[in-house]
């Protein structure tokens, strides 16, 4: 079955980065696209941006164009998001999700465990 | 940027009723990126419904959707204990998701 297994929780100052990484088994990784959302305490869901396994191409939330990174390792079948710059702000659970196509629809049908960031000074 | 609208805000039934939510966008999205996820708490959001009507593998047929355009509504047609959650639309639009800010059905 497919499973996403992220990385454990992660404390960080204000300025530093976090890097999460979501390692994802069961399906043939590079066929499909890798999307992050975060929510931020009894907040709700944000999308973050996605990236295509098969060529690299990712796509971001505007907000974040600048402060994120999205990759992924064909070879470990895993994703990673990077963000830079931390503020009190980005505390948050963060999910990662697959992203899927049923043509023409797109979707995310299988999600991550979470990783709590919390970024405290 | 598109803006999804979800009411209510919370909706308190009993286990056996019915639970009717709306999911309104700012602007013409058709139906094919439209999707709604359940979360309980602490838990991942699950997929339950995607292309506005289409139940995602494994999703109980007790939850439909229906909609297109700017007026979106997932039915709960008989609520199980597990149903009490909360439910977020989301939409595709111009390379970038949006979610709806949720709705949490409650135990009344």
């Amino acid at each position: 079955q497919v499973q996403l297994v992220q990385s454990g929780a992660e404390v960080k100052k204000p300025g530093a980065s976090v890097t999460v990484s979501c390692k994802a088994s069961g399906y043939t990784f590079s066929t499909y696209g890798i999307s992050w959302v975060r929510q931020a305490p009894g907040q709700g869901l944000e999308w973050m941006g996605w990236i295509s396994a098969k060529n690299g191409y990712a796509n971001y939330a505007e907000k974040l164009r600048g402060r994120i990174t999205m990759t992924t390792a064909t070879s470990t079948s895993t994703a990673y998001m990077e963000l830079r710059s931390l503020r009190s702000d980005d505390t948050a659970v963060y999910f990662c999700a697959r992203y899927s196509r049923v043509e023409p629809a797109a979707m995310f049908d299988s999600w991550g465990q979470g990783t709590p960031v919390t970024v405290s000074s | 940027e598109i803006v999804l609208t979800q009411s209510p805000g919370t909706l308190s039934l009993s286990p056996g009723e019915r639970a009717t939510l709306s999911c309104r966008a700012s602007q013409n999205i058709g139906s094919t990126y439209l999707a709604w996820y359940q979360q309980t708490p602490g838990q991942a959001p699950r997929l339950l419904i995607y292309a506005a009507s289409s139940r995602a593998t494994g999703i109980p047929d007790r939850f439909s959707g229906s909609g297109s355009g700017t007026a979106f509504t997932l039915t709960i047609s008989r609520l199980e204990p597990e149903d009490f959650a909360v439910y977020y639309c989301q939409q595709y639009d111009s390379s970038s998701w949006t979610f709806g800010q949720g709705t949490k059905v409650e135990i009344k």
